[in-house]
């Protein structure tokens, strides 16, 4: 069965801490997404990767970055955490070709104080 | 601009009834469509796609209608029930890998 794991279901930070949220699929997948999820807006993209250390930047990026070092990993890190980054964050993972689903994690619940 | 809009927030049946959610999407050139399930405490799992040069197509009890004339997607569930209580996006390919999200549509079933 396909898996998309991210490392915490919880998390709490205060304002100006360095946070990395990890996610690993297990698939082969090429393609690997952080969205991030909030009420009223859906999901928005911050940034995907397409290959090992490859990045492109989503809808917004601002106030993140992220790392692909392997395959199969892809961490999402936020460099000085703010309020306004309080939210679900989501990690996704599909196969490069042109019409492919996305296999989603369970989502990282970020609260910043 | 962007924009992947749903008509109903929240949309109420009794268990048994047909389900119909809407979607609008405003990009002409989209080719992919896709319908996501989220229930509670659990990411998006996916539910049915659909590409550009269909009109619809057929799942298991559910159904995804595409109306490129209004730009308009629908999915259907047909004798809902209980657990198919959720939350449910539909999505828009847009550009290389790219998916836009709508906003949602809850879903709750009484029985």
């Amino acid at each position: 069965d396909v898996k998309v794991t991210q490392s915490s279901r919880y998390l709490v930070k205060r304002t100006g801490e360095k946070v990395f949220l990890e996610c690993v699929q297990d698939m082969d997948h090429e393609n690997m997404f952080w969205y991030r999820q909030d009420p009223g807006l859906g999901l928005r993209l911050i940034y995907f990767s397409y290959d090992v250390k490859m990045k492109e930047k989503g809808d917004i990026p601002e106030g993140y970055s992220v790392s692909r070092e392997k395959k199969e990993r892809f961490s999402l890190i936020l460099e000085s955490a703010s309020t306004n980054q309080t939210s679900m964050y989501l990690c996704a993972s599909s196969r490069q070709s042109p019409n492919e689903k996305l296999f989603f994690g369970s989502g990282t619940q970020l609260s910043v104080l | 601009g962007e924009s992947v809009g749903l008509h109903l927030p929240t949309l109420s049946v009794q268990e048994g009834d047909n389900s119909i959610i809407n979607c609008a999407y405003s990009n002409s050139a989209s080719d992919y469509f896709i319908w996501y399930k989220q229930e509670s405490g659990k990411g998006p799992q996916f539910i049915i796609d659909i590409r550009s040069n269909m009109d619809k197509r057929q799942g298991q009890r559910v159904t995804v209608l595409l109306n490129k004339t209004v730009k308009h997607l629908s999915l259907q569930i047909a004798a809902t029930q209980p657990g198919d209580s959720a939350v449910y996006f539909c999505a828009e390919k847009r550009g290389f890998q790219k998916l836009v999200f709508g906003t949602g549509t809850r879903l709750l079933v009484s029985p």
